[in-house]
């Protein structure tokens, strides 16, 4: 059962307009959020975080929405550049014994088009 | 320059040889972890180590082991690989492996095990 889910598995937008990626999850121990980037061949980097006690965090064009009684979140890329395009992962981490547990969602690819 | 590098990047091998996926990061970091990813699934947690010889089981640890002898390194050990393990990994670390800490990850090994 995918604790982490990210229902839309693409993404089109036209360059300068928003992209909005969304992510629900079902586990209430999650006590952190983060989002990754990814491209080809390239192993996953981090974007922006949120705290499961904070409802949004902002980074430059990047925000994240976190509702929590909704459990879900949303990343806002404004506006959105063809550098952009890439796949973009979820992740939820929770405490596990003695240490943290990361759980991504199955990525969504985002295309910016010129 | 702050990196986590794995070794090999490609192998194509056949179902039962044993074989190991080097990982070695030069930040210090005590927390390490590798993940695998597959279509649709995203990334799942196979085993992680919060420090020298302390490791955890992640999400998905069957038929794979770690070991953790050095804070740089912490090598995949597949003893009898077989086709479902063909996948990409990813090997990633952090500094004490708290939730809100982002990960640095390698940029993958495909395996194909025939």
């Amino acid at each position: 059962d995918q604790q982490v889910k990210q229902n839309s598995p693409s993404l089109s937008v036209q360059e300068g307009r928003i992209s909005i990626l969304n992510c629900d999850y079902t586990n209430s121990m999650f006590d952190y959020f983060l989002w990754y980037k990814k491209y080809p061949a390239e192993g996953p980097t981090f974007l922006i975080s949120i705290s499961s006690i904070k409802d949004k965090n902002e980074d430059g064009r990047f925000t994240v929405f976190l509702n929590k009684s909704a459990k879900h979140l949303s990343l806002h890329i404004v506006p959105s550049q063809p550098g952009d395009s890439a796949v973009y992962f979820c992740a939820a981490s929770r405490p596990h014994n003695a240490g943290n547990m990361l759980t991504f969602g199955g990525g969504t690819r985002l295309m910016v088009k010129p | 320059e702050a990196q986590v590098t794995q070794n090999p990047r490609y192998l194509i091998t056949v179902t039962g040889k044993k074989l190991t996926v080097t990982c070695s990061q030069n930040m210090n970091h005590e927390y390490m972890s590798w993940y695998r990813q597959d279509p649709g699934l995203g990334l799942r947690q196979i085993y992680y180590s919060m420090n020298v010889e302390v490791t955890d089981k992640g999400d998905v640890p069957e038929g794979y082991k770690v070991s953790r002898k050095e804070k740089r390194n912490f090598p995949l050990i597949l003893e009898s690989p077989s086709p479902n393990q063909t996948s990409l990994y990813f090997c990633a670390s952090t500094l004490t492996g708290q939730g809100s800490q982002p990960q640095h990850f390698g940029d993958g090994t495909r395996l194909s095990i025939l």
